[in-house]
């Protein structure tokens, strides 16, 4: 299994240009997560899905969009690049049942740059 | 609001030496409490799942306990090595909501 798997690795942006992050998942699982990591900040939750066609906002959703249209994947889109918006992005996935979380599976990231 | 908190934010401890790494959190109200490691560049890797009805989990070295009424867990890591050198980081799944919420990490340093 490939587990969590994020596209690109490494991104240069512009300010003001736009591009989406791709994210998948093997495992089946009904809830994915897209969160942003700055040096010394922890994990901020951007968004997330309870299953195909559900998405849902995180503490930190603006200037980002989300949309799932099949169980394994869940793109995250930058409208409009800010260097605010550079960070390290990470797709994660768990399946939860009854309201219960299970484990949490991570990408390996993706670092992106906005100049 | 949750908020989880991990202190300290960094350790350095030698080689051979037990250690306890310490995560609070101000809801009790949870399902589980997760620890991860992240290596320097790299994504997260899962060790420990608690469940909010189990006290403790063991997975080899490592042993993590959860005290859901005083909002605390501890990660304790025995006998460490140079290569348990990396960030710890705990997060916790609150009841009845879905956003899993992240402490910040200790970044943990072994010395040879």
């Amino acid at each position: 299994n490939a587990g969590v798997t994020q596209t690109p690795k490494f991104r240069i942006l512009k300010i003001g240009q736009s591009m989406t992050l791709q994210c998948t998942q093997d495992m089946n699982h009904n809830y994915m997560y897209w969160y942003r990591q700055d040096p010394g900040m922890g994990l901020k939750l951007i968004y997330y899905s309870v299953g195909a066609g559900i998405t849902d906002k995180g503490e930190v959703p603006n200037g980002y969009n989300v949309s799932r249209s099949t169980t394994e994947d869940f793109p995250l889109r930058l409208e409009l690049a800010a260097p605010s918006q550079t960070s390290v992005y990470f797709c994660a996935s768990s399946y939860s049942t009854g309201g219960v979380t299970g484990e949490l599976f991570f990408g390996e990231g993706s670092r992106l740059t906005v100049l | 609001k949750q908020e989880v908190t991990q202190i300290p934010a960094a350790l350095s401890v030698p080689e051979g030496e037990n250690l306890v790494l310490n995560c609070s959190f101000t809801d009790s109200a949870i399902y589980n409490l997760q620890w991860f490691r992240q290596d320097p560049g790299k994504g997260l890797t899962s060790l420990l799942l608690i469940q909010s009805s189990q006290r403790e989990q063991t997975s080899g070295r490592l042993n993590a306990s959860l005290d859901k009424s005083s909002g605390r867990s501890t990660l304790y890591i025995a006998a460490s090595q140079p290569g348990d050198s990396a960030t710890y980081l705990c997060a916790v799944s609150p009841d009845r909501d879905d956003k899993i919420i992240f402490g910040k990490g200790t970044r943990l340093h072994i010395l040879p």
